[in-house]
């Protein structure tokens, strides 16, 4: 079965500085994309960086950044120079399959808080 | 700016009453739209799958009689809360695919259903 797993109820880090995101991903299907969605308390689900499994290179979206490690089934997020405004709730999540978008259903993780302190 | 409306963002409603919520694509076609529940501080359910013109998809321990789910035109899914008790009481977001490829998954913005 597939299962998505993030390890880190909470984080703490201070401004400016890089946090790490653990996630760490099962399933036997060798086509799947990985997703980092960002949630502020306001609710809404704010896409941020995906990787899909036949992708060579770690996906990078200006301070995020994916370290995919296909061996180990983990894709944990990073997050540059940290900001007061990424203080929200990380979650990480797996779909199966993308030829033409025949599965889509995202499977989530449990989600990590992180608080960015000034 | 979004690209999936969900309205309405919050409802309160009294035991035993429906409340109907709206997802809506803005400036694509979605032909699958997907239902998604999230109690305090857990992750995103999904529920169902919404396929337009045809049936939607529910997932394994989801009652279809009890959450209908409409997807009669191209830009519109809708969740019926038929009968809505207190333990229906949770958010609700719906998501939609933009063009074939996965990462063009978009979300609403989330209904908060309160059942009193």
């Amino acid at each position: 079965a597939q299962k998505i797993t993030q390890t880190q109820p909470g984080m703490f880090v201070q401004e400016k500085e890089a946090v790490t995101l653990d996630c760490t991903y099962d399933t036997s299907d060798p086509s799947y994309g990985l997703f980092w969605y960002k949630q502020p308390s306001s609710g809404e689900m704010i896409f941020l960086i995906y990787q899909g499994s036949y992708d060579q290179q770690n996906a990078t979206e200006g301070r995020y950044s994916l370290n995919f490690q296909k061996a180990r089934k983990s894709a944990n997020l990073v997050i540059s120079a940290s900001q007061l405004g990424d203080s929200a709730m990380y979650f990480c999540a797996m779909t199966l399959g993308f030829n033409g978008g025949a599965t889509n259903k995202l499977i989530f993780g449990t989600g990590t808080l992180l608080a960015v302190q000034p | 700016g979004a690209v999936v409306s969900q309205h309405p963002s919050w409802v309160i409603c009294k035991s035993g009453t429906s409340v109907k919520i709206e997802c809506r694509s803005l400036d694509f076609q979605a032909t699958t739209m997907f239902w998604y529940r999230q109690f305090p501080k857990q992750s995103l359910m999904l529920m169902a799958t919404s396929n337009e013109g045809s049936k939607a998809t529910y997932e394994q321990g989801v009652e279809k009689d009890k959450f209908l789910i409409n997807h009669a035109s191209l830009t519109l899914s809708t969740l019926t809360v038929t009968s809505a008790h207190p333990e229906d009481s949770s958010f609700y977001i719906c998501s939609a695919i933009k063009g074939r490829m996965n990462e063009k998954l978009f979300f609403g913005s989330g209904t908060q259903l309160s059942v009193l």
